[in-house]
């Protein structure tokens, strides 16, 4: 069967400093892989996807970004954080019937 | 763009009473629909997938109905029970995964 891991769980960053957060997939070939983040009070907003290994489309222009080294390798990365880049950052993959399936999420806090 | 609400944004019923939670978007071109469930600071776990050409989907005591011409979908959960307390989000595919709020279920036991 497919499982998604993220980590960390939780990280707590300052202001200006730099993040990365990982994703992987097991169990499943050449997946779809996905980045949303939760802010509060707010719905799931998409940030990136990835067909393939190297190929990566941004949905919203900010100062993340994400990286797909291996194909079943998600990386969410900032080289300063903000204050509004505080949230649950969600990693999916999905399959060809454009079902997705979520992993257990990162809390980010920029102090 | 598509935009999807979910009605109400909380609901509190007391243990065995049936749930009905509805959805609805503005874009009626879409491959399927999601419904999800989310318990607090937990991911999301998937329930039901309708895709555009089915009406309903069921699994145990869920139900969802799809009506894609009118841009309405219902999730409905049979004799709920304490444990179903969480938030429920639906979502539409169609070039892309577009989530409502969530409807918050508190179910008293």
């Amino acid at each position: 069967s497919q499982t998604i891991h993220q980590w960390p769980a939780t990280l707590v960053q300052p202001v200006g400093s730099p993040l990365s957060l990982e994703c992987t997939v097991e169990g499943t070939s050449n997946p779809n892989l996905y980045w949303y983040r939760q802010a509060a009070g707010r719905g799931l907003q998409l940030l990136f996807y990835s067909v393939g290994i190297g190929q990566i489309s941004s949905e919203v222009p900010q100062n993340l970004s994400a990286s797909r080294p291996q194909d079943r390798q998600f990386i969410l990365s900032s080289k300063k954080l903000l204050l509004s880049d505080s949230g649950f950052y969600l990693c999916a993959w999905g399959t060809g019937s454009y079902e997705q399936y979520f992993g257990p999420g990162t809390r980010l806090t920029v102090t | 763009k598509q935009e999807v609400t979910q009605i109400p944004a909380a609901l509190s019923v007391p243990e065995g009473e049936n749930l009905v939670l509805n959805c609805s978007f503005t874009d009626s071109a879409i491959y399927n629909l999601q419904w999800f469930r989310q318990d607090p600071g937990k991911g999301l776990t998937s329930l039901l997938l309708i895709q555009s050409s089915q009406r309903e989907q069921t699994s145990g005591r869920l139900n969802a109905s799809l009506d894609k011409s009118s841009g309405r979908s219902t999730l409905y959960i049979a004799a709920s029970q304490p444990g179903d307390s969480a938030t429920y989000l639906c979502a539409v595919y169609d070039y892309k995964l577009s989530f409502g709020a969530g409807t918050t279920v508190t179910v008293r036991a």
